[in-house]
């Protein structure tokens, strides 16, 4: 089957500690996307990227990194620096598409709670 | 700043009315227009998309685009209990990568 995959579904971190979020596509998508989300707060951008090797910022990075490495993985890591990061995170992939056709397809989320 | 803004409701509809959720987004140069519906502590899935004015059916889904007065709307005919969600429009704009900007949702109660 086709499809996004994320893990773990539930994370817990500890104050001053990193976690790190796992995301896997085999749709064959190019782009690749972190989101988080708070609630009753529409999906803010964190990372995105294009192709292997690169990656941008979105709206809001700060606390965050990212890696590329293959086309098919786009880990997250959370560092101690991000204040506030108790979210529910996004992870979504899309074909690259000039104009129209670029639909962004979910993983299933992971839920991070900081203790 | 390009926004997306959507009533965040409750909308409630008895079942086998019509829902309608609206949608309006600022930058008129915007080119693709996505309906998602996320149930509670789930992730986003695709509705439907829409990229030309006019109107697109499938099945009860009926999403509606109007680039000169920058609105989509979705239509959801027939309305189940299971329709029950969190409807996210997003908002792919204009050159650059592709960005996509979601509004924060509606959600919709069919009542039965």
């Amino acid at each position: 089957d086709g499809g996004i995959t994320q893990s773990p579904k539930y994370l817990f971190r500890k104050e001053g500690q990193n976690v790190t979020l796992s995301c896997e596509q085999n749709l064959n998508h190019d782009a690749m996307y972190w989101y988080r989300q708070d609630p009753g707060q529409g999906l803010r951008l964190i990372y995105y990227s294009q192709i292997v090797n690169d990656f941008q910022k979105g709206d809001i990075a700060e606390g965050y990194s990212v890696s590329r490495e293959k086309k098919e993985s786009f880990p997250l890591t959370v560092t101690s620096a991000q204040k506030n990061p108790t979210a529910f995170y996004l992870c979504a992939s899309s074909i690259l598409a000039r104009g129209s056709g670029d639909t962004q397809y979910f993983g299933p989320g992971t839920r991070l709670t900081v203790l | 700043q390009k926004e997306v803004e959507q009533n965040s409701g409750p909308l409630s509809v008895p079942e086998g009315a019509i829902a309608s959720l609206n949608c309006t987004y600022s930058d008129r140069g915007s080119q693709s227009f996505f309906w998602y519906r996320q149930y509670s502590g789930k992730s986003p899935e695709l509705i439907m998309s829409i990229y030309s004015n006019g109107d697109k059916e499938d099945g009860r889904f009926t999403a509606q685009l109007n680039k000169a007065s920058q609105y989509v709307s979705l239509l959801i005919r027939d309305s189940q209990p299971s329709d029950s969600a969190t409807y996210l429009c997003a908002v792919k704009w204009a050159g650059g990568y592709q960005k996509v900007t979601f509004g924060t949702g509606t959600k919709l109660q069919v009542i039965p």
